[in-house]
């Protein structure tokens, strides 16, 4: 089955700079990739996704980019604000349903 | 997008209980996922939910255990049976809404067994 790691576990940074957020996953038939931004006690919502047939993604502030040869991709978070202290999982999938999530990150915003 | 109403919110249950967790979508859908987030880790998928057919459930995880009803379209049910405090954990459910990608996720279980 798939397996997908992510690094790194928890990330601090200063309001204002940029964070990023690396995963890896094994099954070459994975085709599409989606990040979730999960707060303490809330649900996990999507926040951007990406396809495998596009090399990179971007809205406002976030930004999603693909690696298929390399089986890795990554989020990538500019001017960042506090709001945006969450943890992180990136998934992976071959079906549209099933879908194989990360270890999570831990990303804390400083003021 | 789709809506999931999930209940109970939370519940804290003695241990060699059972409890059973709801999830009711507002539209129809194929397959309903359930997830298990132990705290401060990551989701793990228990099983996939069809309807009219038995939930098809991952590595490490059993039927007898969990236990999984899906009567219809709308609606599923996972069972945490005989339970321990290893089985403290938030249970999710999911669907992936027609036409759209990715996830929804209900709000979660908090299950705390003492």
């Amino acid at each position: 089955g798939e397996n997908v790691e992510q690094h790194p576990s928890t990330l601090s940074v200063q309001e204002g700079d940029s964070a990023v957020i690396k995963c890896t996953y094994s099954d070459s038939a994975s085709n599409y990739f989606p990040w979730y931004k999960q707060e303490l006690g809330k649900r996990p919502q999507l926040i951007i996704d990406i396809r495998s047939n596009v090399g990179e993604k971007k809205d406002q502030r976030i930004a999603v980019t693909l690696n298929k040869t390399a089986k890795h991709f990554s989020l990538h978070i500019t001017e960042t604000q506090p709001e945006d202290s969450a943890v992180y999982f990136c998934a992976a999938s071959n079906t549209g349903n099933q879908f194989y999530f990360g270890t999570g990150t831990s990303l804390t915003v400083i003021p | 997008s789709a809506v999931i109403s999930q209940k109970p919110s939370r519940d804290i249950c003695q241990r060699g209980t059972s409890l059973t967790i709801q999830c009711q979508v507002d539209s129809q859908v194929t397959m309903m996922f359930w997830y298990r987030q132990q705290p401060g880790q990551s989701l793990t998928l228990i099983a996939t939910a069809n309807q009219g057919s038995e939930a098809t459930y991952e590595s490490g995880f059993v039927i007898d255990k969990f236990p999984i009803s899906r009567p219809n379209l709308t609606f599923s049910t996972l069972t945490v049976s005989n339970m321990s405090p290893e089985d403290s954990s938030i249970y999710l459910c999911s669907v992936s809404p027609p036409g759209r990608d990715g996830y929804t996720f209900g709000s979660g279980t908090r299950l705390t067994v003492v």
